[in-house]
């Protein structure tokens, strides 16, 4: 199975800070990579898709970019409803496997 | 809208079963694959079952792998996922996702508001 490390596990930041995950997979993904965010009581959000891809709706200050192991999602102006937990994941080869989560705080 | 209602959670002892459903509404689904990700309260997101948009391929993660059986029926635009010899490491919240497209292996588009599984004795 394909595994995938986040780093930072968690980072501190301010409103309107730009703050950078980044996701590193075990065998290439080629572009096959997701984002998600995580927020208490509610369901996942997809983010991002194909590396780089905006899902319909997501603010523009979200973006991710890299293709083979290594991955990086961006938020730029950091906003108050941004506090949260985010989480790769590869769509390459089943089973799609997640990384273990960056907080946001 | 798309629309995607979990049914069936509950609590249940080691070594019982347990039947997820999911009602989908919203949007064509025999078009798109349709998964299960759960997740256990205050840690990580595990995916656990995909079924590609035509039921013809399925997939699971090693650790329900022989345990869990995923079905769909496109006439009655429903997922299931049939859960046996269930332990602790089971509890969680599960989630009905929509593929992001007809393949299997594509990223969770949508998600349900979870049912949770609590396996205790």
């Amino acid at each position: 199975d394909i595994q995938m490390t986040q780093s930072p596990s968690s980072v501190s930041a301010y409103v309107g800070d730009r703050v950078t995950i980044t996701c590193r997979a075990t065998q290439g993904v080629a572009q096959w990579l997701a984002w998600y965010q995580l927020k208490p009581g509610k369901a996942p959000q997809l983010l991002i898709y194909s590396a780089s891809n905006l899902q319909p709706g997501v603010p523009s200050r979200f973006s991710g970019s890299g293709s083979g192991t290594d991955f990086t999602l961006t938020i730029n102006n950091l906003q108050p409803e941004d506090f949260a937990v985010y989480f790769c994941q590869q769509a390459h080869t089943v089973p799609l496997t997640f990384g273990g989560g960056t907080k946001v705080e | 809208e798309v629309q995607l209602v979990e049914s069936g959670g509950g609590a249940v002892q080691p070594g019982g079963s347990l039947r997820l459903s999911c009602a989908a509404s919203g949007f064509i689904f025999e078009d798109f694959a349709m998964h299960w990700v759960r997740q256990v309260p205050g840690r990580g997101l595990e995916w656990v079952s995909g079924v590609k948009w035509n039921g013809e391929k399925v997939g699971y993660a090693d650790s329900v792998k022989g345990r869990f059986i995923i079905s769909r029926d496109n006439t009655k635009t429903s997922l299931t996922l049939e859960m046996n010899s269930l332990t602790t490491a089971d509890t969680a919240i599960y989630y009905c996702t929509k593929g992001k497209t007809q393949l299997l292996d594509s990223p969770n588009e949508y998600w349900g508001q979870g049912a949770l599984v609590i396996v205790s004795s």
